[in-house]
């Protein structure tokens, strides 16, 4: 079973990039990487999803290296509004079906 | 717009009572899932189906119970059962039963027992 590894918290102020790195070592072939956000109260919100090099959308950049062993998240220009818990998931239960949760990343934006 | 509808936002029950979440989404994803969150930690599933008519255990089914008689619809009971039923629960779809297809959130029902 593969296991993710963020960073429990990180702080940044409004205006900054905030890049954020999550290890998964036993990435396996077929496992693709996805990163969520999630407010207080509320859903998770998917963010966006890569399997190699650089993937881009509107709100974030997913950078993978060429080993795939780990993955950086990068928002651009953050908002106080950008402060919420990121899940780097990759890691599949047991049956090999669905995602597993850990604690995410909580980030804190500064004003 | 589409999406998943999760009632009521806020729910309380007295313990050793059955209480139903309800889940209904209008995206006609094929896949759902029910997530159970608490304080501080990340989510945890709960049971998850497929297809309608079939569903399967996650990690911590115990106490819970589930049915998927519509592809829109998929409500969870939390029994009497459930030993720590307080939580805040999140249902999810994909539009297809793959680990690789993002996952769609509600906004949740947070149950308190007491």
């Amino acid at each position: 079973l593969a296991k993710t590894t963020q960073p429990i918290s990180m702080d940044s102020y409004e205006g900054q990039e905030v890049n954020i790195t999550c290890s998964h070592n036993n990435i396996a072939t077929n496992d693709y990487i996805t990163w969520y956000q999630q407010f207080p109260s509320q859903g998770p919100r998917f963010i966006i999803q890569g399997y190699k090099t650089k993937v881009t959308n509107e709100v974030a950049s997913l950078f993978i290296p060429a080993d795939r062993k780990s993955s950086t998240l990068s928002l651009p220009r953050v908002s106080l509004s950008d402060t919420a818990v990121y899940y780097c998931l990759v890691n599949r239960d047991n049956y090999g079906q669905n995602f597993v949760f850990g604690p995410g990343t909580r980030l804190s934006v500064l004003p | 717009d589409g999406g998943i509808t999760q009632s009521p936002k806020y729910l309380f029950r007295k313990e050793g009572q059955n209480v139903t979440l309800s889940c209904e989404q209008n995206l006609n994803h094929d896949a759902m899932y029910w997530y159970r969150q608490d304080p501080g930690q990340g989510l945890r599933l709960i049971y998850y189906s497929q297809i309608v008519n079939d569903f399967q255990k996650g990690d911590i089914a115990e106490g819970y119970s589930v049915s998927r008689e519509k592809k829109e619809s998929f409500p969870l009971t939390v029994t009497s059962a459930q030993k720590n039923p307080t939580a805040f629960y999140l249902c999810a779809s994909s539009i297809e039963p793959s680990y690789n297809s993002p996952l769609h959130f509600g906004n949740g029902t947070r149950l308190t027992v007491t």
